[in-house]
């Protein structure tokens, strides 16, 4: 099945602690995101990348790195720069022409 | 600067009927693209529909259609025949085509739609 995954489905991060996000697609696609969504918000871009070894800053960059080594693989690490990193995280890939197909997403709790 | 405005935050509907989700949205450039998703509990994002700025026709997709007013710049989501499954949160999105934003998204905050049996 074609598809986007993302691991794990809940995590936890203790303070001063680094965790990564996994972000993986069958799909071909060359564009990936990842986007936060706090309770009762829409999507904020975090970065985003539209080719291997290449990625951009979106709107809420600081406290996250993230790679794209892999065309099928777009990890994002939550440093712990990020005083407030609790929320849902979802990852998306697009191919050229238009939409973007979105992961059941990463909901991240601080212990 | 674009933006997305749902001033809807939460909407009922009746089971079998018909319900609108309001959209408007700003930006200065003339190619752009409209979309909406369903975010159910379990939090996964689901492509609905999608409207191109230059597209003649109101986008339609089964029970979902888009109704388009490019003079007054909305992009409201009609649903007919509204189901239980169609409790969720409905959010309108938009992809800047140009000025260097490489096809990102701006989303709205969102509409709960709550059907009623």
């Amino acid at each position: 099945d074609g598809g986007i995954t993302q691991s794990p489905k809940y995590l936890f991060r203790k303070e001063g602690q680094n965790v990564t996000l996994s972000c993986e697609q069958n799909l071909n696609h060359d564009a990936m995101y990842w986007y936060r969504q706090d309770p009762g918000q829409g999507l904020r871009l975090i970065y985003y990348s539209q080719i291997v070894n290449d990625f951009q800053k979106g709107d809420i960059a600081e406290g996250y790195s993230v790679s794209r080594e892999k065309k099928e693989s777009f990890p994002l690490t939550v440093t712990s720069a990020q005083k407030n990193p609790t929320a849902f995280y979802l990852c998306a890939s697009r191919a050229a022409e238009e939409t973007q197909y979105f992961g059941p997403g990463t909901r991240l709790l601080v212990l | 600067a674009q933006k997305i405005t749902q001033t809807q935050p939460g909407m009922f509907v009746q089971e079998k009927e018909a319900v609108t989700l309001d959209c408007t949205y700003d930006t200065s450039d003339p190619s752009y693209g409209l979309f909406w998703y369903k975010q159910p509990s379990s939090g996964e994002m689901i492509f609905l529909i999608y409207q191109g700025s230059y597209d003649q026709q109101n986008a339609t997709e089964g029970r979902y259609s888009l109704n388009f007013q490019k003079a007054r710049k909305s992009a409201n989501l009609v649903i007919s025949a509204s189901q239980l499954g169609d409790s969720a949160m409905y959010f309108c999105a938009m992809r800047d085509d140009l000025g260097g934003s490489q096809g990102n998204l701006i989303f709205g905050k969102g509409t709960k739609l709550s059907v009623k049996p």
